[in-house]
């Protein structure tokens, strides 16, 4: 099990705007991270201190937090969107959601 | 262009220690903390812990105390992972990761692209 939580699979069309959550204790008063993983590939940051994007990411990725849940959302979903996404707490170390699997259909 | 390169894959015998290489490019090595994560088969990732690149303070996840080391050598802007006496539950891909801001920030990017360790007798 882990201490932040991840549904394991969401579904959208492309287009649509994708929302995925990541909830727990160590959520709340932490700062959250989110990665995205393709197949084959090492995990990419997306987004970090709850709602900052690195940059090359495409203003299309947002993230926020209220209470101990923390969010993802990627608007104008592409197939290329599709992948695994981690979300990450910290707290004197790293803690990962579960992964959610986006897949866009 | 910030590049972490990782040593390439390592297959061990159960009770052997194996040692994994990150060599940083594109950005000061001193300036950020080094990560380590694995990812076993089909699962999700792993934290094992941080090193300090400049002064060499390490923490590692509880889990890993006592068989884990981590080091680094600021001439060839290279960090190390040693665990020992693997068992096969040890078979995953390690990454090493750039602590992303200066200052401890626990995000991570960029990754390193991977090392795969396989333990099997």
């Amino acid at each position: 099990s882990f201490d932040v939580t991840q549904a394991p699979s969401v579904s959208v069309s492309p287009g649509q705007t994708a929302t995925i959550t990541c909830s727990g204790e160590k959520v709340r008063n932490k700062y959250v991270s989110w990665y995205r993983q393709k197949p084959g590939q090492s995990p990419v940051l997306v987004i970090y201190q709850n709602d900052k994007r690195p940059s090359g990411i495409p203003e299309r990725f947002s993230g926020s937090k209220s209470g101990n849940t923390a969010s993802l959302t990627i608007t104008e979903t592409q197939t290329s969107d599709e992948a695994n996404y981690f979300c990450q707490a910290w707290d004197s170390g790293a803690t990962f959601g579960g992964g959610t699997q986006l897949t866009v259909l | 262009q910030e590049i972490l390169v990782q040593s390439g894959a390592a297959v061990m015998k159960p009770g052997a220690s194996v040692r994994a290489s990150c060599e940083a490019s594109g950005y000061s090595f001193t300036d950020h903390n080094i990560h380590w994560v694995r990812q076993a088969p089909g699962q999700g990732l792993e934290w094992l812990g941080i090193i300090d690149a400049f002064g060499g303070a390490t923490h590692y996840s509880q889990k890993f105390q006592g068989r884990l080391s981590m080091t680094r050598d600021t001439s060839t802007r290279t960090a190390y992972m040693e665990l020992n006496n693997l068992t096969s539950a040890d078979t995953a891909i390690y990454y090493c990761a750039r602590d992303y801001a200066t200052v401890s920030s626990g995000s991570l990017g960029p990754w390193g692209q991977g090392t795969p360790v396989i333990v099997s007798s």
